[in-house]
């Protein structure tokens, strides 16, 4: 079975604090995601990484940074965090490249920027 | 941009069939359908992944027409249990071709009544 972890469930900040959302599988696949998940906008992809130290940013980039040393671990990182940052986040990983649809995720990390 | 399109919500009773629609216009030759299966406080779970026609597993079957512009999941005999968000996912070439997205609809919230 794939497990996708993420570090925290709840989160809670205060605006301009630097914020670090950590996701780690243990499948060893190639693709990681990080998603945000609003009420009324479903998932929006924030950025993936297709491989170590690669990244790619996905609909909705603006205000979020990410890094991948490990094939394992990817981080999400709010580098001012803000209200409308406020959030569900959900990580993701699939097996390689034409396996980027089977997506699995983790259990998510409700953030609340105060 | 292609955009994918579903109900907002459905409702349903135990043991019938429910059929679930997704619109996706754009898109291209190398894209697959997936769809995903969501409950309260959980990431989504992945449920079935078809490219044309017709697929089938335990869980659902997946319907494809000829020119793809659509899908339609179907869950038979559902349960209470099914009462989840339902989300179709196009991946648009993403890989091969740097800078396209993964598009989810907005989800669909079908709710299994007795």
């Amino acid at each position: 079975d794939v497990k996708v972890t993420q570090s925290s469930r709840y989160l809670v900040k205060r605006t301009g604090e630097k914020v670090f959302l950590e996701c780690v599988q243990d499948m060893d696949h190639e693709n990681m995601f990080w998603y945000r998940q609003d009420p009324g906008l479903g998932l929006r992809l924030i950025y993936f990484s297709y491989d170590v130290k690669m990244k790619e940013k996905g609909d909705i980039p603006e205000g979020y940074s990410v890094s991948r040393e490990k094939k394992e671990r990817f981080s999400l990182i709010l580098e001012s965090a803000s209200t409308n940052q406020t959030s569900m986040y959900l990580c993701a990983s699939s097996l390689g490249d034409r396996d980027i649809s089977e997506q699995y995720f983790g259990p998510g990390t409700r953030l609340t920027v105060t | 941009l292609a955009k994918t399109t579903q109900p907002i919500s459905m409702d349903s009773y135990e043991g019938q069939e429910v059929n679930i629609t997704c619109s996706h216009n754009n898109i291209a030759t190398n894209d697959y359908i997936t769809w995903y299966q969501q409950f309260p406080s959980q990431g989504p779970r992945f449920i079935i992944q078809g490219y044309k026609t017709k697929v089938t597993n335990e869980v659902a079957s997946l319907f494809i027409p000829a020119d793809r512009k659509s899908s339609t999941l179907s869950l038979p005999r559902v349960s209470l249990s099914d009462t989840a968000v339902y989300y179709c996912l196009v991946a648009l070439d993403m890989i091969y071709n740097q800078g396209g997205k993964l598009i989810f609809g907005q989800g669909t919230e079908l709710s299994v009544k007795p």
